[in-house]
C-alpha cells in the first residue's frame, strides 16, 4: 500500500525567505506524486505534479518539487515566499495508470506554511 | 459551471440526524470522487464514480455512509444517524476522465453536536 509522510506540520518563514517542504513516500511499485496547495475556505488547487521524465518539475507560483527515487522524496521549494503563500500544502501519490483503473490519490497530512512579514 | 461546487457550504447537525450533502462537478466530467478531511489532516478516499456508475466505495467508514450519482452528473453524498467522529470537511472531485487531474470543490464542513 502507498503512504505518504509530511514530518513538518507547521513551517514559519519569513517572507522573501526560501522554503523547502518534506514528503516522503511509501510504494512497492511506481507512482505518480503531487502537492496541491489549500488556502482557508477554499478547495485544493494542484500546484505541480511529476508523472515521468525530468526529476525536476517546475508549478504554478514559482514552486518546483524534485522527485528522488532512491531517497523516495519529493520536497517542494521556493527561492523567495510572499505573504500569500501562507496556506496548507499537501504532498500526494497515486498508482502508476498501469496499474489501477482510475486515478486514486493518497494525501499526506498536510504542512501548514506560514509566511511572516 | 467554472468550478466545481458544493452545497451547503457549512452544515450543523445534531447527533442522530440524516444529512444529504451535494456536488456539482464541472460539466462534462466523467470522473467524480468524494474525500473526507478530518481536522488536522489530509484528505482520505471514500469513493470514486465514473458516470453514473459507483465503482469504487471502499473508503467509506460506514454502512452510515451513502453516495448516489444517478444522472451521471451531481452526486449526493448522504450520511445517516450522524455521529460526532462524522464531524469533517467532504471534498468533491471531478475529472475529465479517470486518469485525469482532478478538480476539487470548496468543501462542506460538517459538525455533529
Amino acid at each position: 500500500a502507498q503512504s505518504v509522510t509530511q514530518l513538518d506540520s507547521q513551517v514559519p518563514v519569513f517572507e522573501e525567505a526560501p522554503v523547502e517542504l518534506r514528503c516522503n513516500y511509501s510504494s512497492s511499485v511506481s507512482v505518480y506524486l503531487f502537492w496541491y496547495v489549500q488556502y482557508p475556505n477554499q478547495g485544493l488547487q494542484l500546484l505541480l505534479k511529476y508523472l515521468s521524465g525530468s526529476t525536476l518539475v517546475k508549478g504554478i507560483n514559482g514552486f518546483e518539487a524534485e522527485f528522488n527515487k532512491s531517497q523516495t522524496s519529493f520536497h517542494l521549494r521556493k527561492p523567495s515566499v510572499h505573504i500569500s503563500d501562507t496556506a496548507e500544502y499537501f504532498c500526494a501519490v497515486s498508482v502508476s495508470a498501469r496499474k489501477t483503473s482510475y486515478d486514486k490519490v493518497i494525501f499526506g497530512p498536510g504542512t501548514s506554511l506560514s509566511v511572516i512579514p | 459551471g467554472a468550478g466545481v461546487s458544493q452545497s451547503p457550504r457549512y452544515k450543523v447537525a445534531k447527533r442522530g440526524q440524516d444529512v444529504a450533502l451535494r456536488c456539482d462537478p464541472i460539466s462534462g466530467h466523467v470522473s467524480l470522487f468524494w474525500y473526507q478531511q478530518a481536522l488536522g489532516q489530509g484528505p482520505e478516499f471514500l469513493t470514486y464514480f465514473q458516470n453514473e456508475a459507483q465503482l469504487d466505495k471502499s473508503g467509506l467508514p460506514s454502512d452510515r455512509f451513502f453516495a448516489e450519482r444517478p444522472e451521471g452528473s451531481v452526486s449526493t453524498l448522504k450520511i445517516q444517524r450522524t455521529q460526532q467522529e462524522d464531524s469533517a470537511v467532504y471534498l468533491c472531485a471531478s475529472s475529465l476522465g479517470p486518469l485525469n487531474e482532478q478538480f476539487f470543490g470548496p468543501g462542506t464542513r460538517l459538525t455533529v453536536l
